[in-house]
C-alpha cells in the first residue's frame, strides 16, 4: 500500500527566503506526482504535475523534482512571499488515477 | 483553469437527516472522485467513478453513497447523518486517459450536530 510522507510538517520563514519542501513515497511504481496548495478551509489548487518519466517541472517561482527510484520529490519555492503561506500537499498517482496524499507541510512566510 | 463546483460550501445539519453534497464539472472529464479530509489530516479517497454508471468505493470506508448518471455530475449522499460524518468533503475530476492532472473543487465543510 502506497504511503506518502511530507517533511517538515510545518515551516516558518521570513519573506525572501528560498525553501524546500520534501515528499517521500514507499512504492516507486507511480504514474505521476502532483503538488497542491490548500488555503485554510478551501479546496486544493494544483501547482505542478510531474509524470513518472519526467525529472522536474517549473512554474514561475516553483520548481518540483522527482526521483522515482528513491521515492522522493521536492518542491522548491524561490524568493518566498507572505502570499505563499498555505499548506502544501504532495499526492502520488499509483494507478487508476486515484491519489494518495501526504499530510502536508504548513508554510508561514512572515513579512 | 479548473471548473469544478461544489455546493453547499458549508452545511450544519442535525443527526439523522439525509443530505446530498453536489459536485459538478464543466470540463467533460470522465473520472470523478470524492475525498474526505479531517482537520490536520491527509485526504482519503472514499468514492470514485470512471464514467457514467460507474462507481467504486475508495480506500477509506464510508457510509455515504454516490451516483453518476451524467458525466458532469457526481453527487454524494448520506442517508442518515451522524456526528462522526463531520468533516470536509472534496470533489475532484480528471481526464479519462493517460496520467492526468486532478482538479479539485472548493470543498463542502459538513458539521453534524
Amino acid at each position: 500500500k502506497q504511503e506518502v510522507t511530507q517533511i517538515p510538517a510545518a515551516l516558518s520563514v521570513p519573506e525572501g527566503e528560498n525553501l524546500v519542501l520534501n515528499c517521500s513515497f514507499t512504492d516507486s511504481a507511480i504514474y505521476n506526482l502532483q503538488w497542491f496548495r490548500q488555503d485554510p478551509g478551501k479546496g486544493l489548487t494544483s501547482l505542478l504535475l510531474i509524470q513518472s518519466s519526467q525529472r522536474e517541472q517549473t512554474s514561475g517561482r516553483l520548481n518540483a523534482s522527482l526521483d522515482k527510484s528513491s521515492g522522493r520529490s521536492t518542491l522548491y519555492i524561490a524568493a518566498s512571499q507572505p502570499g505563499d503561506s498555505a499548506t502544501y500537499l504532495c499526492a502520488v498517482n499509483s494507478g487508476y488515477s486515484t491519489l494518495t496524499f501526504g499530510k502536508g507541510t504548513m508554510l508561514l512566510v512572515s513579512p | 483553469e479548473a471548473d469544478i463546483y461544489q455546493t453547499p460550501r458549508y452545511l450544519v445539519i442535525g443527526t439523522g437527516k439525509k443530505i446530498t453534497l453536489e459536485c459538478s464539472q464543466t470540463m467533460g472529464h470522465d473520472k470523478m472522485y470524492w475525498y474526505q479530509q479531517d482537520p490536520g489530516m491527509e485526504l482519503h479517497l472514499i468514492h470514485y467513478s470512471y464514467g457514467v454508471n460507474s462507481t467504486e468505493k475508495g480506500d477509506l470506508s464510508s457510509e455515504s453513497t454516490v451516483s453518476r448518471i451524467r458525466t458532469e455530475h457526481f453527487p454524494l449522499t448520506l442517508e442518515s447523518a451522524r456526528p462522526s460524518h463531520t468533516s470536509q468533503y472534496l470533489c475532484a475530476s480528471s481526464e479519462g486517459s493517460g496520467s492526468p492532472e486532478a482538479f479539485f473543487g472548493q470543498g463542502t465543510r459538513l458539521t453534524v450536530v
